[in-house]
């Protein structure tokens, strides 16, 4: 089992829609989650962390998270072309030093047509 | 500078010669994360430092992956005898992580390695 799965896609949505982007983890200790846009030939950038269970909004994107199910979810509501990009889920991972590093899944490529 | 810097922004080079890439984290970030991103791909974590902490390396694909970081400041990662399947982009991220969770990271604009 990998640490960190995420569905490949391409998720294919008309514009306007909602967009959900689905995320499962390994680690039962994970306590911090996030979600990361990449656009093609660019570095990733975080938009969303969620450290709580429960829903946590920010504009058009709630990121929602379930640790009983170990299981987090990016919505993205009104979605735009401009939101047509990879989305990275990133869980923290225990390290034998003491700290957690993170561990990235492999990203689902969302596609919005107009 | 403010951001993560690293450099070379490209390099091509002949199979089997050595490489080394350089990353410069944000100021007062204790973390240094190196991932590998294969085109189309995910990112694939390689190496971990963490302040004085041993770095985690789990994640280096062989013994031809070395990677060296002095306190909290730059970090190398270094490529010996490269072969075809080591082309990539290497990104380099740095965060001010806390002992029981990790915080968020900001990236370099990486490195595209091409091996010829």
């Amino acid at each position: 089992q990998k640490e960190v799965e995420q569905n490949s896609g391409p998720l294919s949505v008309p514009e306007g829609a909602i967009a959900s982007l689905n995320c499962t983890y390994s680690d039962r200790g994970s306590q911090s989650f996030f979600w990361y846009r990449q656009y093609s030939g660019k570095s990733p950038e975080l938009i969303m962390f969620i450290y709580s269970n429960g829903d946590k909004e920010d504009g058009r994107f709630t990121a929602q998270l379930n640790k009983a199910s170990q299981y987090v979810s990016l919505l993205i509501r009104d979605s735009q072309p401009s939101d047509s990009a990879t989305y990275l889920c990133a869980v923290n991972m225990a390290h034998s030093g003491g700290y957690n590093k993170l561990i990235f899944g492999a990203g689902t490529r969302l596609a919005v047509h107009p | 500078g403010a951001g993560v810097s690293q450099s070379p922004s490209n390099k091509v080079t002949e199979k089997g010669k050595d490489v080394e890439l350089r990353c410069d984290p944000i100021s007062g970030h204790t973390a240094l994360y190196w991932y590998r991103q294969r085109l189309g791909q995910g990112l694939e974590f390689l190496i971990y430092f963490q302040g004085n902490s041993a770095p985690d390396k789990s994640g280096l694909p062989s013994d031809r992956f070395s990677a060296e970081r002095t306190g909290e400041s730059v970090s190398t990662l270094t490529i010996q005898r490269t072969q075809q399947e080591d082309s990539a982009v290497y990104l380099c991220a740095s965060s001010f992580d806390g002992p029981a969770r990790s915080e968020k990271l900001f990236f370099g604009s990486g490195t595209q390695l091409s091996v010829l």
